[in-house]
């Protein structure tokens, strides 16, 4: 089944360390969006790619960057993890923009930072 | 600034009712809008996607309704089963270049036995 897959579902790492999330899809979408969920709020958009072309939200922490070295793989990475980024990471696709643009979500990394 | 609302937060129904579930939101200017459910400590599984130019769209026992001008979308659950438990998300894609879908904090559903 065509799907969006999110390694590793469970990530614990230490103030301050580096870490990267993964995620990749078998859709072919042009699109690929990484969100930030903490516990009981809403998912907040950090920046997506169309295609190559990197869009960044306004508001994205200077901590937080992003890869995409092919259309099916996505990374994101945190260069130096406080203790308020711990959260839930989910990773998002769509084919395109506009009115058809359903956007399609893995399962999600659980970041734990200590 | 597009903001999206889901009253109330929580709901515990017995089994077999019939649900509506509200959400609003402030700019009517939207690509679409989208119902999610998610179950604890999971990803997203959208449910359904009405486009800005329809006014409903149906699945199963679910049925989510649009009024964009009074920004306004209802998801509508027909005979509820424990299994429908989990928290329901709404969100909307806005016109005006951002791609992002902007979420309302979700309703929490509990359908008991």
């Amino acid at each position: 089944d065509a799907m969006v897959i999110q390694n590793p579902r469970y990530q614990v790492t230490q103030f301050g360390k580096p870490v990267t999330l993964s995620c990749s899809q078998t859709l072919n979408h042009n699109v690929m969006y990484w969100y930030q969920q903490k516990s009981s709020q809403a998912p907040k958009l950090l920046f997506h790619y169309y295609d190559k072309d990197f869009n960044n939200e306004a508001d994205t922490p200077d901590n937080f960057q992003s890869r995409r070295p092919n259309t099916s793989f996505c990374f994101l990475d945190i260069r130096s993890p406080g203790l308020g980024d711990a959260a839930m990471y989910l990773c998002a696709t769509s084919y395109g923009r506009g009115s058809y643009n359903e956007q399609f979500f893995g399962p999600g990394t659980r970041l734990t930072v200590l | 600034k597009q903001e999206v609302t889901q009253i109330p937060a929580a709901l515990s129904v017995p089994e077999g009712e019939n649900l509506v579930l509200n959400c609003s939101f402030t700019d009517s200017a939207i690509y679409n809008l989208q119902w999610f459910r998610q179950d604890p400590g999971k990803g997203l599984t959208s449910l359904l996607l009405i486009q800005s130019s329809q006014r409903e769209q149906t699945s199963g026992r679910l049925n989510a309704s649009l009024d964009k001008s009074s920004g306004r979308s209802t998801l509508y659950i027909a005979a509820s089963q424990p299994g429908d438990s989990a928290t329901y998300l709404c969100a909307v894609s806005t016109q005006g270049g951002s791609e992002k879908l902007v979420f309302g904090k979700g309703m929490k559903l509990t359908v008991n036995p």
